[in-house]
C-alpha cells in the first residue's frame, strides 16, 4: 500500500524556520518527483514546489510565493523528502501535504499524505 | 502565476448532472493537456479523479468525466449521488516547472 506521512509541523514565530518531513512507503520512492502542496484554513490548494528524481538531477522548482525562502531535499536511502521553510510569514500558515508524481509521466498527485499543520504566529 | 478560476459553488439534485468549469490562460490550461481534478472531503487529503484532461484513475466511477476547450477545462459529474457533495479542485501544469490549482468549487447535492 502506498503511503506518504508528513511530520514536523507546529507553531513557529514569524521569521522563524521549520523543517517538514515526508516519509514514503509502498512504492519505488527513487523514481518519483515529490511535490509539496499547502492549504490555508478554509482556502484552496496551493502548489509549493517539487524535487525530481536522481535520474532528473534532483531538479527543484518553487512557487513564486516561497522561492528563496523554502527548499526541498530528499534522501532516497530513507525514502524521505523534506521541506525546509525559512523566514516564515503569517501567510505561510497552512496544512502542508506531500504528494508524488512518477517522473516519467503518468498520474499526477495520485497519492497524498494526511498533511501536517504549520502555524506561523507570535 | 494566478490561480485557475472555478465557480465557488454548484448544485444539483440526485441523479442529475453538474459541470464545474476551470478557466485558466494560454500559459497553462490552454497550452497543456495536463489538467487534473481532485475531490476533497472535509479534513481529508485530496483524491485524484481525473488526469490528462479526460483520463480516470482505476476505481473512479465513470460518472466522472473531464474535457477541455481552449483555456477552460470542465469536470462533469453525472448521476449525482449524495456522497459527491464535497469540494473539487482543478490543477494544470503551467510551464517552467510550475503547477497551478483552482480556487475550488463546493458541490451541493440538493
Amino acid at each position: 500500500e502506498v503511503q506518504l506521512v508528513e511530520s514536523g509541523g507546529g507553531l513557529v514565530q514569524p521569521g522563524g524556520s521549520l523543517k517538514l518531513s515526508c516519509a514514503a512507503s509502498g512504492f519505488t520512492f527513487s523514481g518519483y518527483s515529490i511535490h509539496w502542496v499547502r492549504q490555508a484554513s478554509g482556502k484552496g490548494l496551493e502548489w509549493v514546489g517539487r524535487m525530481r528524481s536522481k535520474a532528473n538531477s534532483y531538479a527543484t522548482a518553487y512557487a513564486a510565493s516561497v522561492r528563496g525562502r523554502f527548499s526541498i531535499s530528499r534522501d532516497d536511502s530513507k525514502n524521505t523528502a523534506y521541506l525546509q521553510m525559512n523566514s516564515l510569514k503569517t501567510e505561510d500558515t497552512a496544512v502542508y501535504y506531500c504528494t508524488r508524481f512518477f517522473d516519467n509521466g503518468g498520474q499526477p498527485f495520485d497519492n497524498w499524505g494526511q498533511g501536517t499543520l504549520v502555524t506561523v504566529s507570535s | 502565476q494566478s490561480a485557475l478560476t472555478q465557480p465557488r459553488s454548484v448544485s444539483g439534485s440526485p441523479g442529475q448532472s453538474v459541470t464545474i468549469s476551470c478557466t485558466g490562460a494560454n500559459s497553462d490550461v490552454g497550452s497543456y493537456d495536463s489538467v487534473s481534478w481532485y475531490q476533497q472531503h472535509p479534513g481529508k487529503a485530496p483524491k485524484l479523479i481525473i488526469y490528462d484532461v479526460t483520463k480516470r484513475p482505476s476505481g473512479v466511477p465513470d460518472r466522472f468525466s473531464g474535457s477541455k476547450s481552449g483555456n477552460t477545462a470542465s469536470l462533469t459529474i453525472s448521476g449525482l449521488q449524495a456522497e459527491d457533495e464535497t469540494d473539487y479542485y482543478c490543477c494544470s501544469y503551467a510551464g517552467n516547472s510550475n503547477w497551478v490549482f483552482g480556487g475550488g468549487t463546493k458541490l451541493t447535492v440538493l
